[in-house]
């Protein structure tokens, strides 16, 4: 069983567009978050949810909208595609919103034309 | 904000070399943690951190948290094949949020 998956593993969608990727956890973690991935490898948090509340908020364009139905699950849902959101976003989960162990999911390389 | 400065970004070494790392910080950190990314996959947890001077090991791998509380190593002794991917330090400050250094490449010619 896959602890914490996310689909799908790839997205090609053309500018404008509007997408969303899903993600689910079956570890009973009561945090989950959204990372993404550039070009160069670099890991920044773009949200945070704890029991389905959101904590942390990075300064992502309003495009990005995640929403956590409970706390198995966070979704993120992106409108109007930019070229310059091409990446690989990560989903993640701790025990807390104190646990520094996260896990992560396999990634959802999204492609934007 | 906190940034965590990962060095080297690249290593290329022989097999059965070890391999050494560091992450420093700007800030002191309560927790330290070391991930690996192989390609096409996420990161996953290698070696978590949480006391100043704390050094602890999992198979090869070694991790020290550093004195300062503001920098932290990563080991690896006699690196095989699959040790190839991208290792990633991280370090949180309390309840904020977990920030990753850049990660270094590694890279193992048989």
């Amino acid at each position: 069983d896959t602890a914490v998956s996310q689909t799908p593993k790839y997205l090609v969608t053309q500018m404008g567009n509007d997408k969303s990727i899903k993600c689910e956890q079956n570890l009973g973690h009561d945090t989950m978050y959204w990372y993404k991935q550039d070009s160069k490898k670099f890991l920044k948090i773009m949200f945070s949810y704890n029991n389905k509340e959101l904590i942390i908020n990075e300064t992502v364009p309003n495009r990005f909208s995640p929403k956590s139905p409970d706390k198995a699950h966070l979704n993120l849902h992106i409108n109007s595609l930019e070229l310059g959101d091409s990446a690989v976003y990560f989903c993640a989960s701790s025990p807390n919103a104190g646990a520094g162990e996260l896990f992560f999911g396999e990634g959802s390389r999204l492609t934007v034309l | 904000g906190q940034q965590l400065n990962q060095s080297p970004q690249s290593m290329f070494i022989q097999e059965g070399e070890d391999v050494s790392m560091n992450c420093t910080s700007s800030s002191i950190f309560n927790t330290w943690l070391w991930y690996k990314q192989d390609p096409g996959e996420g990161p996953v947890l290698l070696i978590a951190l949480y006391k100043a001077g704390e050094l602890t090991s999992n198979g090869r791998l070694t991790a020290q948290f550093g004195i300062t509380r503001k920098d932290s190593f990563l080991n690896i002794s006699a690196s095989i094949p699959s040790d190839v991917g991208i290792y990633f330090c991280a370090g949180r400050q309390g309840a904020q949020k977990l920030v990753f250094g850049q990660g270094t490449r590694l890279t193992i010619n048989p």
